[in-house]
């Protein structure tokens, strides 16, 4: 069975600094992988995915990931971040099942606090 | 394009009643929609997968005679929690899939208070 580890349950950063937020997952095939943002209330909101090729991917709103098979990791990263980008970043590890659809598992979340 | 909606956004009811959320694709066919469960300050746990037209296919531990999922349309799937306890008080995030797709689009989920 997939899982997703996030390590960081709460990030506090300057704005104008630049981000880190760490995923490490852990599944048997090559994953597909996910990175979500959902502020207090709402859905989630897709940043950026990875399926297959580059392994820097570039999302929305200035975040990319890097997906790095030897150490398991997705890590989500912003050279500058604002204070709008506080909120609550989920990463996620997809797996096709028999039958078809997908499944989706997620971390537990990190809450990132922007300090003016 | 791919919007998912959730009505209601927000819903009161008392213990022992049952309620009604709608998830509705309003721009795509969704031939899968998936039903998440969010507790306050932690993760989505993914509670039920359906298919137009199947069964939905629960998660170990979802209780499938409380969490009642139709799926009836290709842009059309609810779920009903009956006979409603505090406990059940909860965010319920749906998302739907196109055929082909991988990817999931999410709705803005409904906030349930049982009281």
């Amino acid at each position: 069975a997939q899982s997703v580890t996030q390590p960081d349950i709460h990030i506090t950063v300057s704005e104008g600094a630049s981000l880190e937020l760490r995923c490490n997952y852990s599944y048997g095939a090559t994953p597909y992988l996910f990175w979500y943002v959902q502020s207090p209330g709402q859905g989630l909101q897709l940043l950026l995915k990875y399926f297959s090729g580059d392994t820097l991917v570039q999302g929305i709103k200035g975040f990319e990931a890097e997906f790095k098979r030897s150490q398991s990791s997705f890590n989500l990263r912003k050279p500058s971040v604002h204070w709008s980008d506080a909120a609550e970043y989920f990463c996620a590890v997809g797996a096709l099942r028999t039958g078809g659809g997908n499944k989706l598992t997620f971390g537990t979340g990190t809450q990132l606090k922007v300090e003016l | 394009g791919a919007v998912v909606s959730q009505h209601p956004s927000w819903v009161i009811c008392k213990s022992g009643t049952s309620v009604k959320i709608e998830c509705r694709s309003l721009d795509f066919q969704a031939t899968t929609m998936f039903w998440y469960r969010q507790f306050p300050k932690q993760s989505l746990m993914l509670m039920a997968t359906s298919n137009e037209g199947s069964k939905a296919t629960y998660e170990q531990g979802v209780e499938k005679d409380k969490f009642l999922i139709n799926h009836a349309s290709l842009t059309l799937s609810t779920l009903t929690v009956t006979s409603a306890h505090p406990e059940d008080s909860s965010f319920y995030i749906c998302s739907a899939k196109r055929q082909r797709d991988y990817e999931q689009y999410f709705g803005p989920g409904t906030r349930l208070t049982v009281t």
